[in-house]
């Protein structure tokens, strides 16, 4: 079973805070996906990743896939309220051919609050 | 929208009765997924189709869970004799495609909830 541990689970803090949260795993993935989740709404796609040491920015969202494809980071600079959600990463494990497989593991969340 | 609709977008039921969940995938779609997502929880895989072949249905708990597809379209995915364990939000996904870049587009999801 290939796991994805994200950290932490729970994050509160200040509009203007920056923050980082981590997806950390054993195994190596292929491809590597953020997604954001909003209450009683399904996840929507920020980014995907997929070569190692990867990085990816969208408007103040940094991404980053470890040089190793065993983990991945999301950084955000000067967090908005907007930006309150659940952060899902979800890896693409490579299959036993060496390709890609299409079926998704995803972590449990880093659940993020800014407050005004 | 043109959007993954889901519905019930609740279901409240007793123990021991059958549910029946639906998914309308965005058109055109040929991969669809289910997921299922407990409190505190990721998503978990429960099942998979593409196009005409045969659906992957490693992720089901159990024989209680069955899903079908029809018309390479709308998806159902049914739970017989519902237990208090079985409720969580019951997530629907569909994408063009499955390369690494594909993304998965979800519709909001049915909370069931078994008393």
């Amino acid at each position: 079973t290939q796991l994805l541990e994200q950290s932490p689970q729970f994050l509160s803090i200040q509009e203007g805070e920056n923050l980082t949260v981590y997806c950390n795993s054993s195994s190596v993935f292929s491809s590597l996906q953020w997604y954001r989740q909003e209450p009683g709404e399904g996840p929507v796609l920020l980014v995907t990743v997929v070569t190692g040491g990867e990085v990816k920015k969208l408007k103040r969202l940094t991404f980053q896939f470890g040089d190793a494809r065993k983990d991945s980071s999301l950084h955000i600079t000067a967090a908005q309220p907007g930006d309150t959600g659940l952060y899902l990463c979800a890896g693409r494990p490579r299959s036993n051919s060496g390709g890609s497989n299409y079926k998704l593991t995803f972590g449990k969340g880093t659940l993020l609050t800014v407050n005004p | 929208g043109a959007g993954v609709s889901q519905s019930p977008s609740n279901k409240v039921t007793e123990k021991g009765k059958d549910v029946e969940l639906r998914c309308d995938p965005i058109s055109g779609h040929t991969a669809l997924y289910w997921y299922r997502q407990s409190l505190g929880q990721g998503l978990e895989f429960l099942i998979y189709f593409q196009g005409n072949s045969a659906p992957d249905k490693s992720g089901l708990p159990s024989d209680r869970f069955s899903a079908e597809r029809t018309g390479g379209s709308v998806s159902t995915l049914t739970i017989q004799r519902t237990q208090q364990e079985d409720s969580a939000v019951y997530l629907c996904a569909s994408s063009s495609g499955t390369s690494a870049y594909n993304e998965q587009f979800f519709g909001p999801g049915t909370r069931l909830t078994v008393l």
